[in-house]
C-alpha cells in the first residue's frame, strides 16, 4: 500500500524568499513521485517527477525536489517565490514504474506575500 | 506533452437530471482512463477506472449506478451523473493513461465544475 503526507496544509511566503513544501511517502515498492500544482478552478499541471534516475529533480518555473530514500521524504522547493506560484501542490505517488495508479496527499495551499 | 480534455469545462443543471461529461484523449490512444472526485479545498478522489471495451471498476464508496461510466473508444470516455443532486456537485477531473513500452504516464484533463441546484 502507498500512502503520501503533506506536512504543511498552508505555507505563506513573502515573494522573492524561499519556498518548501514538505511531502513523506510510504509504499511498499520502489515508488515513483510526482509534484502537480493546481490554480484555482483549474486542471493539474506536473511540475516534475522522480522515476528512479537522479535523486535531484528539476522540474518547471523554477522548482525541484529531492527524492530523500532513508527519510523517506521528497520535498518541493523553490530559491525565490513569485506570486503567480500561489497555488495548491499536491504530492503523489505510485508504485513502481510510471503513474498508473496514484495516491494523492491531501495539498498545500502556497500563499505569496508582496 | 500529452493533451487531455473535458467537456464541458462547467454546467449547472436542476436537480434529478443527468449530466454526461466528456474526456477526450486529443493526440493519443489510452486504453486507461481515470475519473476524479474534488470536493472544494480539498484532495482529489478516484472515483473508478475506466478501460476500454470493459467495464469500469469503481472504488469503494462510489455508486456505480449513479456514476455511468462508458469508453466506447480509445480517445473517449463519458462520465453521466444520474439524478443528479446537490451533493453531486463538485470538480470532476479525468485523466488518460498513455503507455510508451513498460512506461505509462498519466496525463489530467482541466476539470468539470458541475453544480446541482
Amino acid at each position: 500500500a502507498q500512502s503520501v503526507t503533506q506536512l504543511d496544509s498552508h505555507v505563506s511566503v513573502s515573494e522573492g524568499t524561499p519556498v518548501l513544501l514538505r511531502c513523506n511517502y510510504s509504499s511498499s515498492y520502489s515508488p515513483s513521485l510526482f509534484w502537480y500544482v493546481q490554480h484555482p478552478n483549474k486542471g493539474l499541471q506536473l511540475l516534475l517527477k522522480y522515476t528512479s534516475a537522479a535523486t535531484l529533480v528539476k522540474g518547471i518555473n523554477g522548482f525541484e525536489a529531492e527524492f530523500k530514500k532513508s527519510e523517506t521524504s521528497f520535498h518541493l522547493t523553490k530559491p525565490s517565490a513569485h506570486m503567480s506560484d500561489a497555488a495548491e501542490y499536491f504530492c503523489v505517488v505510485s508504485e513502481g514504474a510510471g503513474s498508473y495508479q496514484l495516491t494523492f496527499g491531501k495539498g498545500t495551499k502556497l500563499s505569496v506575500i508582496p | 506533452g500529452a493533451v487531455v480534455s473535458q467537456h464541458p469545462s462547467w454546467v449547472i443543471c436542476k436537480s434529478g437530471t443527468s449530466v454526461k461529461i466528456e474526456c477526450r484523449s486529443l493526440d493519443f490512444q489510452a486504453t486507461t482512463m481515470f475519473w476524479y472526485r474534488q470536493f472544494p479545498k480539498q484532495s482529489l478522489m478516484l472515483m473508478a477506472t475506466s478501460n476500454e471495451g470493459s467495464k469500469a471498476t469503481y472504488e469503494q464508496g462510489v455508486e456505480k449506478d449513479k456514476f455511468l461510466i462508458n469508453h466506447a473508444s480509445l480517445t473517449l470516455s463519458t462520465l453521466t451523473v444520474t439524478s443528479a443532486h446537490p451533493e453531486d456537485s463538485s470538480f470532476y477531473i479525468c485523466s488518460a493513461i498513455r503507455t510508451s513500452g513498460s512506461y505509462n504516464e498519466q496525463f489530467f484533463g482541466p476539470g468539470t465544475r458541475l453544480t446541482v441546484l
